[in-house]
């Protein structure tokens, strides 16, 4: 049963363009919610994380919207880069055990093109 | 200050083979995660250590073991190797078990198996 749902698979955007990526979560008690970039060759990188006490976080070009109630949440990229190509994974987690262990989602190939 | 590494960078095995990987984490932490990465899939949690001891599991048999020294690196180990084995093997480190937000990647290694 996949925890955390991710859409689109992939997605091709203009330089410039909006790039946005959604997610679902069905454990009520997961309570952090980051999101990763991934390039070819390298492991995921963290870029930007929310809890569900705020329903909007922004660094730079990149925005999280979050919908308690609608357990949902999505990444925007504003002005899209070639640069930003890359592969996007939504994850979510909870305290368990004492650490917080990501649970993914299967990613977003994201495509910039010049 | 040298991040995550992991070694070697790829590997091939055939089925029934035994395999080792190790990592070691990012200067100052002393938590190590391990998740595996099939083809076009997110990661999934196999196990962290601390203090040299399995603290958490995820969903992964027997087969699949692991081994933190006291210098905080740490091995996996994968027996009896399966085709459906094949995938990137990532190593996370952290300080400490209880953050969230501040494990980092390797680059994994790419685990082929024939």
């Amino acid at each position: 049963q996949q925890q955390v749902k991710q859409s689109p698979q992939s997605l091709i955007v203009q330089k410039g363009g909006i790039s946005i990526i959604n997610c679902a979560y069905e454990n009520t008690a997961f309570d952090y919610f980051p999101w990763y970039q991934q390039f070819p060759g390298k492991g995921p990188a963290l870029l930007i994380a929310i809890r569900p006490d705020v329903s909007e976080k922004k660094e730079g070009r990149f925005t999280i919207s979050f919908n308690k109630s609608a357990k949902q949440f999505s990444l925007h990229i504003m002005d899209s880069q070639p640069g930003d190509s890359a592969t996007y994974f939504c994850a979510a987690s909870h305290a368990s055990g004492g650490s917080y262990i990501p649970t993914f989602g299967r990613g977003t190939s994201l495509i910039v093109h010049p | 200050d040298a991040g995550v590494t992991q070694s070697p960078t790829h590997l091939i095995k055939t089925r029934g083979q035994q395999v080792t990987l190790r990592c070691s984490p990012k200067s100052g932490h002393d938590t190590v995660s391990w998740y595996q990465q099939a083809l076009g899939q997110g990661p999934q949690f196999i196990f962290q250590y601390y203090e040299e001891e399995e603290r958490q599991r995820g969903n992964f048999p027997d087969r699949f073991s692991g081994h933190q020294f006291p210098n905080y690196s740490s091995e996996l180990n994968v027996n009896a190797l399966l085709l459906g084995d094949s995938a990137l093997y990532l190593c996370a480190s952290s300080l400490g078990l209880g953050t969230a937000d501040t494990q980092y990647f390797g680059p994994g290694t790419r685990l082929t198996v024939l």
